[in-house]
């Protein structure tokens, strides 16, 4: 197992459209995390998945924003009618249930909105 | 709400030499973690090392360690014998409960040879 994994790394798109990220984590983890990051600021906590539950959505994730963990293994993120505000890095990590405080984060998905 | 703030957004320090990176929190909370991550230029995030809230003893990982002033509610983070190898953005972070982890804005740390 090599860690987190995302894909694509880099995303540029036209305002206006969708992007899906897709998130692979480390294989016993069962739980998984998305953050978002913008330039100059730490993570900011988007959403989170406890197997294929999702337990928490922040309030930054508007509902043009919606994440999935189907079999409870790797996890999608989508964005419809991207704007440009949400130019930024989006961060997976995930944890198992005993060491929850330990995460492992992926590389990153940089989504620029034109 | 929790908060955590670093108020250093850049930082420089001489290869070889000591730099300590501050970060201060707020909560009402009594049990919690502290983590120092370290995010290199393209690269991704690392843990560092972290800190129980109820243990006293300041956590150590080789050449980092940090002073965690539970009172003071201050979680400072000393990098000794700065190798160029550490020159990147350090997050302070905060977390309670199962999901709940909060960063700082990060400090720039630059090691100049």
């Amino acid at each position: 197992d090599t860690g987190v994994s995302q894909d694509p790394r880099h995303k540029i798109t036209k305002r206006g459209q969708n992007v899906t990220f897709r998130c692979d984590p480390i294989s016993e983890h069962n739980r998984l995390y998305w953050y978002r990051q913008t330039l100059g600021q730490g993570p900011e906590f988007l959403t989170y998945f406890q197997n294929e539950a999702q337990l928490e959505k922040s309030r930054l994730l508007s509902d043009r924003f919606s994440a999935e963990r189907p079999k409870g293994s790797f996890s999608t993120l989508e964005i419809q009618r991207t704007e440009q505000g949400d130019s930024a890095m989006y961060l997976c990590a995930s944890s198992s249930g005993e060491g929850r405080e330990l995460r492992d984060f992926g590389p990153g998905t940089r989504l620029t909105v034109l | 709400a929790q908060t955590v703030t670093q108020s250093q957004p850049e930082m420089s320090v001489q290869e070889a030499e000591t730099v300590t990176l501050s970060c201060t929190y707020d909560t009402s909370e009594n049990n919690y973690y502290l983590f120092w991550y370290k995010q290199p230029p393209s690269r991704q995030m690392i843990l560092v090392i972290r800190q129980e809230a109820y243990k006293q003893q300041n956590a150590t990982e080789n050449r980092f360690s940090v002073n965690f002033q539970k009172a003071a509610k201050s979680f400072s983070l000393k990098i000794s014998d700065s190798q160029l190898g550490d020159t990147a953005m350090y997050f302070c972070a905060f977390m309670r409960g199962d999901n709940d982890m909060r960063f700082g804005a990060g400090t720039r740390l630059t090691v100049k040879p």
